[in-house]
């Protein structure tokens, strides 16, 4: 069972839309990842978050440590940002685990 | 450079055959790692490198798989008598300094198939 559980698996919205990506980790950690892959393969990390919220243009990262529970947020979604998006827990023994993605699709 | 490279981007071998896969990071970045992403999983760890030092080889998936880096710079990691089940995207990543401080910058990937 993979240690760190993202939904959904796949997403398709309309240009426009808000969109919400959640992860879910099983035990502490020390810091979580927000990473994006895009359709050629390359991976673009986004965020690095380990409490409360960042923000960076359209895309904003939340996480709540008691919950064990981060989420990634798109505003005003395009069909560029079509792409996978990939969270990933540091956990304190330094031990990475990715989520499986999320595989976003926006239409025009 | 001023990314991740890896090369080949795209290799297709035969069962058996030894293939090699290289990794040059971005310079100065002491930390490397490679991560094996197979179709509709996530990314599988396989070894992080400390300069040319390997303190985790802890998710290589058997002895036929190996990695070396040198001069602090360029890894190649070796699969020795392909299987199937190899089939892959191999991704590498470096960090600045120490193991998963700090922004990951990852490359493109090697896409590995095997006949």
């Amino acid at each position: 069972k993979n240690e760190v559980e993202q939904s959904p698996q796949n997403l398709t919205a309309q240009e426009g839309e808000f969109i919400t990506i959640n992860c879910s980790y099983s035990v502490g950690i020390s810091a979580l990842h927000w990473l994006q892959q895009h359709p050629g393969g390359g991976i673009v990390s986004l965020f690095m978050l380990s409490s409360g919220k960042k923000k960076h243009g359209r895309l904003i990262a939340t996480i709540n440590i008691q919950e064990k529970h981060s989420s990634l947020h798109i505003t005003a979604s395009h069909p560029r940002d079509s792409a996978v998006y990939i969270c990933a827990a540091l956990y304190n023994n330094n031990d990475m685990r990715f989520g499986a993605g999320t595989r976003l699709t926006v239409k025009p | 450079g001023a990314g991740v490279s890896q090369s080949p981007s795209n290799k297709v071998t035969e069962k058996g055959k030894d293939v090699e896969l290289r990794c040059d990071p971005i310079s100065g970045h002491t930390a490397l790692y490679w991560y094996r992403q197979s179709l509709g999983q996530g990314l599988e760890f396989l070894i992080y490198f400390q300069g040319n030092s390997a303190p985790d080889k802890s998710g290589l998936p058997s002895d036929r798989f190996s990695a070396e880096r040198t001069g602090g710079s360029v890894s190649t990691l070796t699969i020795q008598r392909t299987q199937q089940e190899d089939s892959a995207v191999y991704l590498c990543a470096s960090s600045l300094v120490g193991r998963y401080t700090g922004e990951l910058f990852f490359g493109e990937g090697s896409r590995l198939t095997v006949l």
